[in-house]
């Protein structure tokens, strides 16, 4: 089965840029797509297909995707983006796999 | 504005059943693939399955856990997801949300509050 493994936290400074990685075999031959949780709400997706962002998230959010790993970056971090985040991806062999999750801590 | 409500939820015994429902709005459900997601508590996100649309023929697949005991199905008449749930255990203690999404490796456009389920003796 096709696995995604991300780093369990992050700590960021207000105003300083968060990185959040998604690792997986090959990972850059697929469409990563990143969603934010927020305490007792439901995932809300920040970047879609590597690095396209819905419209209404911030420019701050964006995304790259190479090799083996997947990046969601935070530029200017604000108090507001404590959250959790989760990498996802379709694998033909494991359908849709959702990464481990990273809680980003805003210090 | 698109609109997913979950309800059925609730405490179900292991080995029982449960139906959980998904009514949409806002957006031409018909055309919708529709997916439920759970989350465990305390836990990360799992795909459960997921129907296409009837224009897309309409089949259904799942998850490796719950493939043989959960049924997704679809009411196009009444704009509802439906995700039958037979022989549950423990494992299956989840917030369960129903989703939309375009297609295989698009992403998870809108999702619903979701309604917990709890499998416990």
């Amino acid at each position: 089965s096709y696995v995604l493994t991300q780093p369990p936290s992050v700590s960021v400074a207000p105003g300083k840029t968060a990185r959040i990685t998604c690792g997986g075999n090959n990972i850059g031959s697929k469409s990563v797509h990143w969603y934010q949780q927020k305490p007792g709400q439901a995932p809300v997706v920040v970047v879609h297909d590597d690095s396209d962002r819905p419209s209404g998230i911030p420019e701050r959010f964006s995304g790259s995707n190479s090799g083996n790993t997947a990046t969601l970056t935070i530029s200017r971090v604000e108090a507001g983006d404590e959250a959790d985040y989760y990498c996802q991806v379709w694998d033909i062999t494991s359908d849709h796999v959702f990464g481990t999750g990273t809680k980003v801590t805003v210090l | 504005e698109v609109q997913l409500v979950e309800s059925g939820g609730g405490l179900v015994k292991p080995g029982g059943s449960l139906r959980l429902s998904c009514a949409a709005s806002g957006f031409t459900f018909n055309s919708a693939w529709m997916n439920w997601v759970r989350q465990a508590p305390g836990k990360g996100l799992e795909w459960v399955g997921r129907v296409k649309s009837k224009t897309d023929g309409g089949t259904t697949d799942y998850a490796a856990p719950v493939k043989g005991r959960f049924t997704i199905s679809r009411d196009d008449s009444k704009n509802t997801l439906y995700l039958q749930m037979n022989s549950l255990n423990t494992e299956d203690t989840a917030v369960y949300y129903c989703t939309t999404s375009k297609w295989l490796r698009g992403n998870f456009d809108y999702w619903g509050q979701g309604t917990l389920v709890t499998v416990s003796s």
